[in-house]
């Protein structure tokens, strides 16, 4: 069955520290790969995406994430936070020629330390 | 360019009611995706429309009914609400073949 685990529900670092939500998949063949935030009470902005090419693929906000075909990875990853990046952030993935039907992974919550 | 609009923010409705709710994609924007967003179950994918044919179904029981307009404006409607129908009601649009969702910010449904 097609599945997005991200194992962290809830993740605390400190401001200025560096941070890495994980993010593991399960599809049948290279799947689109997405990676979004929420903020309280709003929709999901877009933060990054892979289609193919580079596996290293750099977003908005500062943020980068690294496809892991091997580990069926796609783990997010940004090397200074700022307390403006607390929020709930969702992995996702999509097939080719239907990336309007996508599977979400449960979401991992951010909190930022001062 | 404006965003995905969601209309209305917030609805509260009583069981047994029905209610339909309103999403203008993004201009030149022709799919049109739904999405439940609740505590339990996270994000979970409604239906998809692309130039006014549903393209494809979430696992969701006949209740949940939607549909496009030739403007790509799209509604989606809940009949015979029931309390575990109260979620944020995620509308998404994309240009096109291997272009991402955009989301509005959502339609808060509560059922009493």
């Amino acid at each position: 069955a097609q599945s997005v685990t991200q194992p962290d529900i809830h993740i605390t670092v400190s401001e200025g520290a560096s941070l890495e939500l994980r993010c593991n998949y399960s599809y049948g063949a290279t799947p689109y790969l997405f990676w979004y935030v929420q903020s309280p009470g709003q929709g999901l902005q877009l933060l990054l995406k892979y289609f193919s090419g580079d596996t290293l693929v750099q977003g908005i906000k500062g943020f980068e994430a690294e496809f892991k075909r091997s580990q069926s990875s796609f783990n997010l990853r940004k090397p200074s936070v700022h307390w403006s990046d607390a929020a709930e952030y969702f992995c996702a993935v999509g097939a080719r020629g239907s990336q309007g039907n996508l599977i979400f992974g449960k979401g991992t919550k951010l909190s930022v330390k001062p | 360019k404006a965003g995905v609009t969601q209309t209305p923010r917030y609805l509260i409705k009583t069981r047994g009611q029905q209610v339909t709710l309103s999403c203008s994609p993004i201009s030149g924007h022709r799919s049109v995706s739904w999405y439940q967003q609740t505590p339990g179950q996270g994000l979970q994918f409604l239906f998809e429309y692309f130039s006014e044919t549903q393209r494809n179904k979430g696992n969701f029981p006949g209740r949940f009914s939607g549909r496009q307009f030739s403007n790509s404006r799209s509604e989606m409607n809940v009949s015979t609400l029931e309390l575990g129908d109260s979620a944020l009601y995620l509308c998404a649009s994309r240009a096109g073949e291997g272009s991402p969702l955009h989301f509005g910010n959502g339609t808060r449904l509560t059922v009493t």
